[in-house]
Parts: C-alpha cells; sequence; structure tokens
C-alpha cells in the first residue's frame, strides 16, 4: 500500500467555495511538506510543518499537521481559480528522503 | 535570483539509446535531488547529490546514473532508455541535504518511442 495516502484524488469546487485536502502517512511524521504544481510544471513549494499541532497560512492556504494521527489537511479558504493545479504532500520520515502522495488534482469553476 | 534550470525541456529517444539531462541549481544550493513523475507511480525519489557526492539513491535499475560538478550543476544519464522511462524528470534544489523544502526545476519531458 502507499506509504502517504492523499485524498481526495480529485475535486471540482465552485469559485468562492472552502476545501479541505487530506494527506495521511503509515510512517512516523517528522516533517510534512505541502506543494503546489500546474499540468507539466515543476512543484511549488507552499509550507512545511514539524511539530505536532502546527498549523501554517499562506495567503488563503492553511494547513494543519496532526502528528498523533500522522497526517496533516490543507484547508483554502474562498478558492480562487488561482488556487487551480495539482497539491502534493510530502513526508520526511527519517529516510534521508522525501515520499510524495500522488497528489490532489483541484479544478475551479468560475 | 534565477531559478533551477533543466535542459533541455523537451525530449524524443528511440528504445535503447542513452540520454542526459541538466540542472542547474539556484547559486548557493549544494544539494541537488532528482525525481521522476508518471501519471500511474507519481514522484518517485532516483537520487540526491550533495558536494558531487551521491547521499541517497532511489529504487531505480543502474541504467539511471547521475553525477554533480563542483559548481553544484548536476547531470542524470538513462542507459538503454526502454518505454517505461518516458516520463517527466524533475530536479529539485536545497541550500543543505536533508532540507526539503525544495525549489523545483520546470523539468525535461522524455518521451521514448
Amino acid at each position: 500500500s502507499q506509504e502517504l495516502e492523499q485524498s481526495p484524488q480529485s475535486l471540482i469546487v465552485q469559485e468562492g467555495k472552502n476545501l479541505t485536502i487530506n494527506c495521511t502517512s503509515s510512517k512516523t511524521l517528522y516533517g510534512l511538506y505541502w506543494y503546489k504544481q500546474k499540468y507539466g510544471e515543476g512543484l511549488i513549494f507552499l509550507m512545511m510543518l514539524q511539530k505536532g499541532g502546527e498549523e501554517k497560512s499562506h495567503e488563503k492556504i492553511t494547513a494543519k499537521l496532526d502528528e498523533k494521527k500522522q497526517q496533516s489537511s490543507l484547508h483554502i479558504t474562498a478558492s480562487q481559480p488561482s488556487h487551480a493545479g495539482i497539491y502534493l504532500c510530502g513526508a520526511d520520515t527519517r529516510d534521508d528522503k522525501i515520499i510524495f502522495g500522488k497528489g490532489t488534482r483541484l479544478h475551479i469553476l468560475p | 535570483k534565477a531559478g533551477v534550470t533543466q535542459t533541455p525541456r523537451y525530449l524524443i529517444k528511440t528504445r535503447g539509446q542513452q540520454v542526459t539531462l541538466s540542472c542547474s541549481p539556484i547559486s548557493g544550493h549544494r544539494s541537488v535531488s532528482w525525481y521522476q513523475q508518471t501519471p500511474g507511480q507519481g514522484l518517485q525519489f532516483l537520487f540526491e547529490y550533495f558536494s558531487e557526492t551521491q547521499r541517497n539513491k532511489g529504487n531505480f535499475p543502474g541504467r539511471f546514473s547521475g553525477r554533480q560538478f563542483s559548481n553544484s550543476r548536476s547531470e542524470m544519464n538513462v542507459s538503454t532508455l526502454e518505454l517505461g522511462d518516458s516520463a517527466l524528470y524533475l530536479c529539485a534544489s536545497s541550500r543543505r541535504t536533508g532540507d526539503y523544502g525544495y525549489t523545483f526545476g520546470s523539468g525535461t519531458r522524455l518521451t521514448v518511442v
């Protein structure tokens, strides 16, 4: 099974609506990273979470880390067309590399 | 400042050929990691180089190799190309090993026919 599960795989929301993407690890998390990717392009680093209960925000995007549950959630408030893309979480499990989830494809309907 | 530069942007090769991809990290970044991205497998770690040394390697066959130069630029090579090697190859740089707040390049789209 996948070490890092993201849900949902795909999401279609009306512009202005809120949404949440989840990322769950089967291993202990020592750091959780959120990235955004435009189709066929490189990834853009959004934010990093390291401590249990930590919450960070960047513009209208907020990410939280639940260390005990080994999961993180990414929440977008009042979604805009610029939020469309693929959101990937990456986990530092102290394995000398970061593993990525398969991504959540987000579409925003005008 | 300049971002991570990957060349070429697109590449079409025939089965059995070999290919070399290049990555120039952000100035001051000494760690360069390579990833393969496919629709089925997602992002898969290939290897990481830091100070011209391979620090870690993913589960890829020996046909995949890389190196890093003294100016931190990195190349990856794939020999005896197979159809399944068709993918987006992404390079990511950071200041030090273990820093996963990467800056990614735009990738090289490799198609093997």
